[in-house]
C-alpha cells in the first residue's frame, strides 16, 4: 500500500533562518500533496498544497517543490518566526475516487528566539 | 460559514457507555471523513462518506458506528469502547469526492475512555 515517509521528525532553527521538511511517497499514481500545520491542541490546518502538474508552488514565506520522478516533495519555510512552531504533516493522495490521503509521521518544528 | 464544527470538545466515558460525536459543515461539501489521532502521531483515517453514503471503512471495529443523516452532518456512535480508544477524533470535509480536493478539519473531540 501507499507509504509516506517524512524527515526529520524534529527540527530546531534560529528565528529568521529557513526550515526544510522532506517527504517521499511510494505510489506513482499519487497526484495531490497537501501540507498541514498542527499547533498544540488545535486542528490540522492546510498551509499549502501542490498537484502533480506543477513542480513548485509558493505562498509568501512558504513554498513546496515536487519531483514526481523521484517521488519526493519538500516544504520550505523562509524567514521563520516564533508562530511557525508547530507539527507539520505532509500527505499524499492514494485513491482519487474518494479523496483519500495518507499522512507522513510529522515534523515538530521549533523556532529558537 | 467556512468551518467544520465538532461537539463535544471533550468527552469522558466508561467502557459500558454509549455516546455520540457530532460533526457539522455548511460549506456544501459532499465528502466527510472521520479520523483518529493519538498523541504525537498523524491522523489515521477511519471512515469516508461520499454523497452521504459510506465509501471507505478502514477495518474499524464495530464499536465505532458512523452515520451521515444528511449532507451537512456526520455522527460517530460509540459503544463498549476500550481505554486504548482514547484519542482525538477529527472530522473533515472536502468539496467533491474523487477530485483530490482539500480536506478541512474540525477542531476535534478529545475522548477519554475509563
Amino acid at each position: 500500500g501507499e507509504n509516506v515517509e517524512q524527515h526529520p521528525s524534529t527540527l530546531s532553527v534560529q528565528e529568521g533562518d529557513s526550515a526544510v521538511i522532506k517527504c517521499t511517497y511510494s505510489d506513482s499514481a499519487s497526484n495531490y500533496f497537501p501540507w498541514y500545520k498542527q499547533e498544540l491542541g488545535k486542528r490540522p490546518q492546510l498551509i499549502i498544497d501542490i498537484r502533480s502538474n506543477v513542480g513548485e508552488k509558493k505562498d509568501q514565506r512558504i513554498a513546496v517543490t515536487l519531483n514526481k520522478t523521484a517521488k519526493h516533495f519538500s516544504l520550505h519555510i523562509t524567514e521563520t518566526q516564533p508562530e511557525d512552531s508547530a507539527v507539520y504533516f505532509c500527505a499524499a493522495s492514494i485513491n482519487s475516487s474518494a479523496s483519500k490521503i495518507i499522512f507522513g509521521s510529522g515534523t515538530r518544528l521549533s523556532i529558537r528566539p | 460559514d467556512t468551518e467544520v464544527t465538532q461537539t463535544p470538545k471533550h468527552l469522558v466515558m466508561g467502557m459500558t457507555n454509549k455516546k455520540s460525536l457530532k460533526c457539522e459543515q455548511h460549506m456544501g461539501h459532499r465528502a466527510m471523513y472521520w479520523y483518529k489521532q493519538k498523541a504525537k502521531k498523524p491522523p489515521e483515517l477511519m471512515f469516508v462518506y461520499s454523497y452521504e453514503k459510506l465509501s471507505i471503512n478502514e477495518s474499524v471495529p464495530s464499536r465505532f458506528s458512523p452515520e451521515c443523516p444528511n449532507s451537512s452532518l456526520l455522527n460517530l456512535h460509540l459503544h463498549a469502547l476500550q481505554p486504548e480508544d482514547s484519542a482525538l477524533y477529527l472530522c473533515a470535509s472536502s468539496q467533491v469526492p474523487g477530485n483530490e480536493d482539500t480536506q478541512y478539519f474540525g477542531p476535534g473531540t478529545r475522548l477519554t475512555v475509563l
